[in-house]
């Protein structure tokens, strides 16, 4: 089974430009999630979407943060116009919709995550 | 707000000494605690994990103990080896999907 990609792995824009990040979670997982650590800080939730509906968005830190997952597929976080405080690892997880835990299937609350986009804002 | 406070931030233990890592969380309605190591480079990845129902789960050199009065939880890694050596993140999920994480413990085993 394939994992959770992200793309990119790495990207470096000036104060100002715009950046599109990407994530695909695993196949059939209905639950994705953003998350965002900086420098030696948590790994801080900024939302939750489940299928193309955002469940939960409280954690985006503002208007200049977007995201979407059209089709209920891959998703998508543009970051517009970008700040130096935007800088960190941006990362994507994903995890099933299973609430029984049915056995041979983890239950929903197992995240699966992805290798992180690093984003440097200069 | 919701929030999780690990420690220590950095741990460094001889080759086969115990490993010991604590979080506290705030929100009383959390049921769900994870633990994730991110090796250096790599994904964060689960671990083990232990509901508020159990006060206690083992994985081989790995531990999780929960005390849901007093809001805290710990990881134990036992005979620790130098491929131990990551970045761990203890986690709680609150009543609904979300999950909010510690600011990580960098544990360094020498051999």
């Amino acid at each position: 089974e394939a994992g959770v990609t992200q793309f990119p792995s790495h990207s470096v824009i000036e104060k100002g430009q715009t950046v599109t990040l990407r994530c695909d979670p695993i196949s059939g997982h209905d639950n994705l999630y953003w998350y965002r650590r900086v420098m030696g800080k948590e790994i801080k939730f900024l939302l939750h979407f489940v299928k193309e509906s955002k469940q939960d968005e409280s954690g985006m830190p503002n208007n200049r943060f977007l995201a979407e997952r059209t089709g209920g597929t891959y998703s998508t976080l543009k970051v517009q116009p970008a700040e130096l405080e935007d800088s960190g690892v941006y990362f994507c997880a994903s995890s099933q919709d299973n609430p029984s835990g049915l056995a041979g299937i983890p239950p929903r609350e197992t995240q699966y995550f992805g290798p992180g986009t690093r984003l440097l804002v200069l | 707000g919701e929030n999780v406070e690990q420690h220590p931030s950095t741990l460094s233990v001889q080759e086969g000494d115990s490993a010991v890592i604590k979080c506290t969380y705030s929100d009383s309605a959390s049921n769900y605690f994870p633990w994730y190591k991110q090796e250096l480079g790599k994904r964060p990845q689960l671990i083990i994990d232990i509901r508020s129902n159990v006060g206690e789960k083992k994985d081989q050199r790995i531990a999780v103990t929960l005390n849901k009065t007093a809001k805290h939880f710990s990881l134990h890694i036992t005979e620790t080896q130098p491929e131990d050596s990551a970045v761990y993140f203890c986690a709680a999920k609150t009543g609904g999907f979300k999950t909010i994480f510690g600011a990580g413990t960098r544990l360094f085993v020498k051999a």
